[in-house]
């Protein structure tokens, strides 16, 4: 079993959805959670990222995490076409700089 | 600010080849990390490079072997390529090392390895 699950999808919505992105996770020593995006022909970017549990808001996109589940989710609202891209979550126990990614969601938005 | 530029970006070789790969890191940035991804396994660590060493190294056989020069450029070496080689390379930088998982990393545009 891996460390880190996520649905490769992909998710194909209309403009204007909500988007929900999803990892579970087993290693319940994850401190710090990121949400990456990769569009085609190119190398992850920092999205969103989070410390233990809660919520973290930033424009159109909230990050979630459920530590008691050992889930976190990515939220973004009014999704637009140029959000299309691969969405990959990435997590970290707190005293090492080993990150664990998922294996990413492809996400298709449509006029 | 330039970002990490990664050359080639498309590589085509056979089994038993070797390849180098190169990664040019932001400017100003001294640590260098190498991933593999496929869309199995997702992204998988290689290993990092700072001031010319290695810090640390993930779990691959040593047919993987990086370098880094003095000017913090770094070149990613596989010799004796299988078919399961085939990937997408990512290479990133920062300005120190990461200690830390919160630490931010940038990623290159990558060079998509295909063995026949």
């Amino acid at each position: 079993q891996k460390e880190v699950e996520q649905d490769p999808g992909p998710l194909s919505v209309p403009e204007g959805a909500i988007v929900s992105l999803n990892c579970t996770y087993s290693n319940s020593a994850f401190q710090y959670f990121m949400w990456y995006r990769q569009y085609s022909r190119k190398g992850p970017e920092l999205l969103m990222y989070t410390y233990s549990s809660g919520n973290k808001e930033d424009g159109r996109f909230t990050a979630q995490v459920d530590k008691s589940s050992k889930y976190i989710s990515l939220f973004i609202r009014d999704s637009q076409p140029s959000d299309s891209a691969t969405y990959l979550c990435a997590m970290s126990a707190y005293d090492t700089d080993k990150l664990i990614f998922g294996t990413g969601t492809r996400l298709q938005v449509f006029p | 600010k330039a970002g990490v530029t990664q050359t080639p970006r498309y590589l085509i070789k056979t089994r038993g080849q070797q390849v180098t790969l190169s990664c040019s890191p932001i400017s100003g940035h001294r640590s260098v990390s190498w991933y593999q991804q496929t869309p199995g396994q997702g992204l998988q660590f290689l290993f990092e490079y700072f001031s010319e060493t290695q810090r640390n190294k993930g779990n691959f056989p040593g047919r993987f072997s990086g370098r880094q020069f003095s000017n913090s450029r770094s070149e990613m070496n596989v010799s004796t390529l299988e078919l399961g080689d085939s990937a997408l390379y990512l290479c990133a930088s920062s300005l120190v090392p990461r200690t830390s998982g919160r630490d931010e990393q940038f990623f290159g545009p990558g060079t998509r390895l295909t063995v026949l």
